[in-house]
């Protein structure tokens, strides 16, 4: 089985300001993990992923994230954030080895980034 | 970049009414195509995996008959809502991956809001 934490509902940020927005996954075997973003009545965008190699990833827009296998996590992180990134986060994962085309997303982080 | 485009973007429509929603991608063959089901301030819940040229595969709990899925092309899956109710007032988002990227991204469409009246 696979699943996708987000712990947070809502982070707020001010403008300028590093953000992470957090993220734990758990698989059975290697993980392929995906940051999304969706602005409002809009489908999702795909930030960025990682599939193996270097552990922090470059996406779209700034954004970042890195991959850490011992705490099984993948944050993603902006140096520094604009009003433009407010929006709703969602992280995914799908398992390597599990012979399962699905992609599981997480509940979804709003960002809010505060002028 | 890969753009998937869904059809239409909005519908308000009377109880009893089925409703179709189409799913295309427009630059790229898409085998394996995902509907989404999206309830106000909460995550994405798979409906469905649409199989071009095959039958759907359901996510348990789903009805299959009131969700009729069709992937009759490479570029094309359509979702019917049927004999529509106001509880599946909702927002449906379809998504597509590119034909041999299995681990790769997949790409979604903008959306469809379904209002029952």
């Amino acid at each position: 089985a696979q699943s996708v934490a987000q712990p947070e509902d809502q982070v707020n940020v001010a403008e300028g300001n590093p953000l992470t927005v957090k993220c734990t996954y758990s698989v059975s075997g290697n993980p392929y993990l995906f940051w999304y973003v969706q602005y409002p009545n809009r489908g999702l965008q795909f930030l960025l992923k990682y599939i193996t190699g270097d552990n922090l990833v470059k996406g779209s827009y700034g954004f970042e994230a890195e991959f850490n296998k011992s705490q099984t996590s993948f944050h993603l992180k902006k140096p520094s954030a604009l009003v433009s990134d407010s929006a709703l986060y969602f992280c995914a994962v799908r398992d390597i080895g599990g012979g399962y085309q699905k992609v599981t997303f997480g509940t979804g982080t709003k960002l809010q980034v505060i002028p | 970049g890969a753009v998937v485009s869904q059809h239409p973007s909005w519908v308000i429509c009377k109880s009893g009414t089925s409703v179709k929603i189409e799913c295309r991608s427009l630059d790229f063959q898409a085998t394996t195509m995902f509907w989404y089901r999206q309830f106000p301030k909460q995550s994405l819940m798979l409906m469905a995996t649409s199989n071009e040229g095959s039958k759907a595969t359901y996510e348990q709990g789903v009805e299959k008959d009131k969700f009729l899925i069709n992937h009759a092309s490479l570029t094309l899956s359509t979702l019917t809502v049927t004999s529509a109710h106001p509880e599946d007032s909702s927002f449906y988002i379809c998504s597509a991956r590119e034909t041999g990227t299995i681990n790769q991204p997949q790409h979604f469409g903008d959306g469809t809001r379904l209002s029952i009246l």
